[in-house]
């Protein structure tokens, strides 16, 4: 595997389920980051996290949790969530979060019934 | 606060055609500007950025991009499209600190035989 790789693809989930989105980043980068894509709306930063650590919390909801284990993993972990959070979450990296370039992974389609 | 303005919803174009999209920017300090473009069912790509130096920035499939800090614009151009390039286009701002991007709503192009 080449990039940045996101699973599962495309995952429905009821209110009261518990979730998790995993990203993996195969460039050797010190920051990741999820973004939520909706419908109609400017992509939204939600996290970034620098060599582990949590540098950004962009005002997203508590029900949204995330985990860096180590700089080659991201996961997003979901928790009663509502319908409108049915969205195309999106991983990047980039090499440090500087001015570097950031490469984004194809995102998880994601639907809250 | 700074902000990007993608002033198309949606630009459709015949094959082999020119075609510009629009991008406006409103931001107090220096910038650094990227355009990104994103096919179906994938994630996003980088075409070009400008962090500094010559305004005309050439990317990548024949795009480019120049810089206008008089009119705080980003315009992207390529001068004949292919069918391969029908997809949404993402106008981007760097904010300061942490490698934040602030994107537009996207332009959506879509190219006709």
């Amino acid at each position: 595997e080449t990039g940045v790789t996101q699973t599962p693809r495309h995952l429905v989930m009821g209110m009261t389920n518990k979730k998790s989105l995993k990203c993996e980043q195969h460039l050797g980068h010190n920051a990741m980051y999820w973004y939520k894509q909706s419908a109609k709306k400017p992509l939204e930063l939600m996290f970034v996290y620098s060599l582990e650590e949590r540098v950004e919390n962009n005002s997203v909801p508590s029900r949204f949790s995330p985990e860096c284990p180590n700089s080659s993993h991201l996961f997003l972990h979901l928790h009663t969530l509502q319908p409108e959070d049915s969205a195309l979450y999106l991983c990047a990296s980039s090499q440090d979060t500087g001015k570097d370039e950031q490469y984004f992974g194809p995102g998880t389609r994601l639907t809250v019934t | 606060a700074q902000s990007v303005t993608q002033l198309d919803s949606q630009v459709p174009v015949f094959e082999e055609a020119p075609v510009e999209l629009r991008c406006n920017y409103s931001s107090s300090v220096s910038v650094y500007l990227f355009w990104y473009v994103q096919y179906p069912n994938q994630g996003l790509q980088l075409l070009l950025k400008y962090l500094s130096g010559s305004t005309l920035v050439k990317g990548i499939n024949g795009f480019e991009a120049e810089f206008n800090k008089s009119q705080t614009s980003f315009h992207l151009r390529k001068p004949s499209v292919h069918i391969s390039d029908t997809a949404e286009y993402f106008c981007a701002v760097r904010k300061g600190g942490y490698n934040k991007l602030i994107f537009g709503a996207g332009t959506r192009l879509a190219v006709h035989p």
